[in-house]
């Protein structure tokens, strides 16, 4: 159980097109869900917050123009990057909560490169 | 503010050889949740183990065993018997009750030499 699937898994686009990833809860309902951003040999840095039906919450210094999160439904979030550029190319995760055991469930993460 | 520190950044071992990577944290709350994480070089996070900050048992799941205890705020993990296949990043991780954001070490990359 508490499978979370991201789709693409790797993703090379032209500097200023836009790149959609999507998280996927297979087996639950995730009320709440979390995008981060991991750079080579780093920790996992939170981007924003996803909770179903309502506005994600951005960590400081995120654009949220430039990151734009949906969760419309309780088994899906999408990131989308709009105009990326070759600073934007990173290894984006994300992960999924059931609620009351405050366990995060992680994607495969999805690799992306901006040429 | 939490915070979680996994001071060894780097850990190499031969295959066999019993080896425990260290998780210290820091939090002024008294009801919290500590994980353990493991990031195989395929690149997903998988979830190990859960504890609450009310549960001091140690636990032990096939060659995995953890050792909690709230009086050095250390949340330590050790492998027995490690073998290639262990080598990932692993990462300690706190959540305090009612909170939503999980706050992580910096990851100790562990290899397993044959």
């Amino acid at each position: 159980g508490a499978v979370v699937s991201q789709h693409p898994s790797r993703v090379i686009c032209k500097s200023g097109t836009s790149v959609k990833i999507e998280c996927r809860s297979l087996d639950f309902q995730a009320t709440t869900m979390f995008w981060y951003r991991q750079f080579p040999k780093q920790s996992l840095m939170l981007m924003a917050t996803s909770n179903e039906g309502s506005k994600a919450t951005y960590e400081q210094g995120v654009e949220k123009d430039k990151f734009l999160i949906n969760h419309a439904s309780l088994t899906l979030s999408t990131l989308t990057v709009t105009s990326a550029h070759p600073e934007d190319s990173s290894f984006y995760i994300c992960s999924a909560g059931q609620g009351g055991d405050f366990t995060q469930y992680f994607g495969p993460g999805t690799r992306l490169t901006v040429l | 503010a939490q915070k979680v520190t996994q001071a060894q950044t780097e850990i190499s071992v031969v295959e066999k050889e019993d080896v425990t990577l260290d998780c210290v944290y820091e939090t002024r709350d008294t009801t919290y949740y500590l994980f353990w994480y493991k990031q195989p070089p395929s690149g997903e996070l998988v979830f190990l183990i859960r504890r609450n900050s009310f549960d001091e048992q140690n636990e032990i799941s096939g060659r995995y065993s953890w050792n909690f205890q709230k009086s050095t705020s250390s949340f330590n993990f050790t492998i027995t018997a490690s073998q290639v296949v262990d080598s990932a990043v692993y990462f300690c991780a706190l959540i305090l009750q009612g909170a939503q954001k999980l706050v992580f070490g910096q990851g100790t990359r562990l290899t397993i030499n044959p």
